[in-house]
């Protein structure tokens, strides 16, 4: 078991541009969640997945953002025509079984910058 | 909706020392209670969690924190910081038919060798 793992780790792109990000949870965690963190500020939810079916998306994913689990396994989300704004590390974490409290496991990051 | 408080956005402490980090947590129904670490350039750690077992919660790296109701407080305290126990802490509260954990903005601990 290798943990969570994001790719890219960092990507620097220019406003107006799309970026994609890939998340590969801990293998059979049937439950996967993307957060956004801004510096300073602590994690805030955007989205989360059980198995393959999208059950909750954050105010904070405006249109712009998609996300997708084809198959219950890898994760990607997509930013359509990047703002400065949306310069923050974005975070994946899965878990297993059915409760909010079992305990998610975290990726490293994917620390975008948008110029 | 839930949110936790998180006072003090750095700490300093000589190494040695207490570590003692506050978190005061809101919600209307039980919560389940959490402290991540986050190292430079690292994804979050779970350190410890309460779910309505022992107030008392013991977590890795000789971590522990109390749930104490009447404060509405789950603050993480060590005996004896170590130089490697600088990093950032987030508290962090979610229940039962939520379907995420909502972060406290975090307390930076830095130890003064």
């Amino acid at each position: 078991d290798t943990g969570v793992s994001q790719d890219p780790r960092h990507k620097i792109t220019k406003r107006g541009q799309n970026v994609t990000f890939r998340c590969d949870p801990i293998s059979e965690h049937n439950r996967l969640y993307w957060y956004r963190q801004t510096l300073g500020q602590g994690p805030e939810f955007l989205t989360y997945f059980q198995n393959e079916a999208q059950l909750e998306k954050s105010r904070l994913l405006s249109d712009r953002f998609s996300a997708e689990r084809p198959k219950g396994s890898f994760s990607t989300l997509e930013i359509q025509r990047t703002e400065q704004g949306d310069s923050a590390m974005y975070l994946c974490a899965s878990s297993s079984g059915t409760s909010v409290s079992n305990e998610q496991f975290f990726g490293p990051g994917t620390r975008l910058t948008v110029l | 909706a839930q949110s936790v408080t998180q006072l003090g956005s750095h700490v300093s402490v000589s190494e040695g020392a207490l570590v003692l980090l506050r978190c005061n947590y809101s919600s209307s129904v039980p919560p389940y209670l959490f402290w991540y670490v986050q190292y430079p350039n690292q994804g979050l750690q779970l350190l410890l969690k309460y779910t309505s077992a022992a107030t008392l919660v013991k977590g890795i790296n000789g971590f522990e924190a109390e749930f104490k109701k009447s404060e509405t407080s789950f603050h993480l305290t060590k005996p004896s910081a170590h130089m490697s126990d600088a990093a950032e802490y987030f508290c962090a509260v979610t229940v039962t038919g939520a379907n995420n954990l909502f972060f406290g903005t975090g307390t930076r601990l830095t130890v003064i060798p």
